[in-house]
């Protein structure tokens, strides 16, 4: 299957600092990528829908200027959440919309990056 | 909007046995199924899916069935493994975003 990773898998901050997470399809253009939330023994939270080349589609309640995300290419998406408060400790996983895998035809499936567990001090 | 509800929450399986969890949706446009198998701390992987023009498709000891009339699908796992133990999402699409919309989750452990 299709390759997604992450950056990085776990980081500790500060409150009131910002951390920047990326989200990178390793073999394969990904024009849409997912934001995901999940709190222990929960199910995905969908955050917000990135698209290349476009302002990224929040879900209702997720703050857009508390969680930046930028897709500035068809193989990377960034969070970044800002001034982060210990309320945003989460699990964070992105997703990434397989639409096409170049020599073994076309897809469209999505696949996750590994997450990464943010703690907020 | 869609809305998904997975059964059970928790499955509890003797090893060798099978395990079925079922998903019911409201949308009867959505037309993609996937079910995805999350191990503690660890990303959803995708099983299997079964698109809404298939009724049954099956992987080795996997198998998803899906009934469009009744809005439901199923993922059946049989000869059950201990490294079957997780928990399990089921999911639904038919968005033109792709968006997927989750059910809650069934934990499924496999008892020795």
């Amino acid at each position: 299957g299709a390759v997604v990773s992450q950056h990085p898998s776990r980081v500790i901050c500060k409150s009131g600092t910002s951390v920047k997470i990326e989200c990178r399809s390793l073999d394969f253009q990904a024009t849409t990528m997912f934001w995901y939330r999940q709190f222990p023994k929960k199910s995905l939270m969908l955050m917000a829908t990135s698209n290349e080349g476009s302002k990224a589609t929040y879900e209702q309640g997720v703050e857009k200027d508390k969680f930046l995300i930028n897709h500035a290419s068809l193989t990377l998406s960034t969070l970044t959440v800002t001034s982060a408060h210990p309320e945003d400790s989460s699990f964070y996983i992105c997703s990434a919309r397989v639409l096409a895998i170049l020599g073994r035809g076309v897809t469209d499936t999505q696949y996750f990056g590994p997450g990464t567990r943010l703690t907020v001090l | 909007g869609e809305n998904v509800e997975q059964h059970p929450s928790t499955l509890s399986v003797q090893e060798g046995d099978s395990a079925v969890i079922k998903c019911t949706y409201s949308d009867s446009a959505s037309n993609y199924f996937p079910w995805y198998k999350q191990e503690l701390g660890k990303r959803p992987q995708l099983i299997i899916d079964i698109r809404s023009n298939v009724g049954e498709k099956k992987d080795q000891r996997i198998a998803v069935t899906l009934n469009k009339t009744a809005k439901h699908f199923s993922l059946h796992i049989t000869e059950t493994q201990p490294e079957d133990s997780a928990v399990y999402f089921c999911a639904v699409s038919g968005d033109s975003n792709y968006q997927l919309i989750w059910g809650a989750g069934t934990k499924l452990i496999i008892k020795p």
